[in-house]
């Protein structure tokens, strides 16, 4: 297996909603990433895992929560989000250093109502 | 430093064409490159990459150039094809005192006219 798989792939939340979303790879890998997307920009780096523990935190603000219960699976919680907040959710993997690639996942995309 | 919020900048290219796609990468310590292409409502998928002790690497119709004194890369797309219609990124790999992680360049468009 050479995916990473992402559920949902579109989600729609009002602000008060929670939600998470899903990532997992049988890859091995012990490097996992949440990007944020917006359109027509690059990839934006929000949270790093290494080996279960998180290692980056790009300040992203608290309605923001990661959760890595395995080294096969990667959450995102999704609490009193802004609309502002709408983008492509991408989550990524690598060996620990990032040397040898790393594998992006589809994507969500979120939509904030 | 992280990518600038700008439009991004358009390739045209008439199909059989060769395409260059360049870029300019921020830290001096990153040790790894890797372009990527990212069509519509997908995540970005795997080109080619290289270590920062090559100058050139080729793949299949795709050559990467890397020129660390003025840190530039640039992505050689050979015999363009309509399929090729994509935006462009590329990324370096930065190796920190918490981890490393994936830094992403602003990005190109790149259209090709059949």
């Amino acid at each position: 297996d050479t995916e990473v798989t992402q559920t949902p792939k579109h989600l729609v939340m009002g602000m008060t909603n929670k939600k998470s979303l899903k990532c997992e790879q049988h890859m091995g890998h012990r490097a996992m990433y949440w990007y944020k997307q917006k359109a027509k920009k690059p990839p934006e780096l929000m949270f790093v895992y290494s080996y279960e523990k998180l290692s980056i935190n790009e300040s992203v603000p608290s309605r923001f929560s990661p959760e890595c219960p395995n080294s096969s699976l990667l959450n995102l919680h999704l609490h009193a989000l802004q609309p502002e907040d709408s983008a492509l959710y991408l989550c990524a993997s690598t060996e620990d250093r990032g040397r040898y690639g790393y594998t992006f996942g589809s994507g969500t995309r979120l939509t904030v109502v | 430093g992280e990518s600038v919020g700008l439009h991004l900048p358009t390739l045209s290219v008439q199909e059989g064409d060769n395409s260059i796609i360049n870029c300019a990468y921020s830290n001096s310590a990153s040790d790894y490159f890797i372009w990527y292409k990212q069509e519509s409502g997908k995540g970005p998928q795997f080109i080619i990459d290289i270590r920062s002790n090559m100058d050139k690497r080729q793949g299949q119709r795709v050559t990467v150039l890397l020129n660390k004194t003025v840190k530039h890369l640039s992505l050689q797309i050979a015999a363009t094809q309509p399929g090729d219609s994509a935006v462009y990124f590329c990324a370096e790999n930065i190796f920190g005192e918490y981890g490393n992680k994936l830094v992403f360049g602003a990005g190109t468009i790149l259209r090709v006219k059949s």
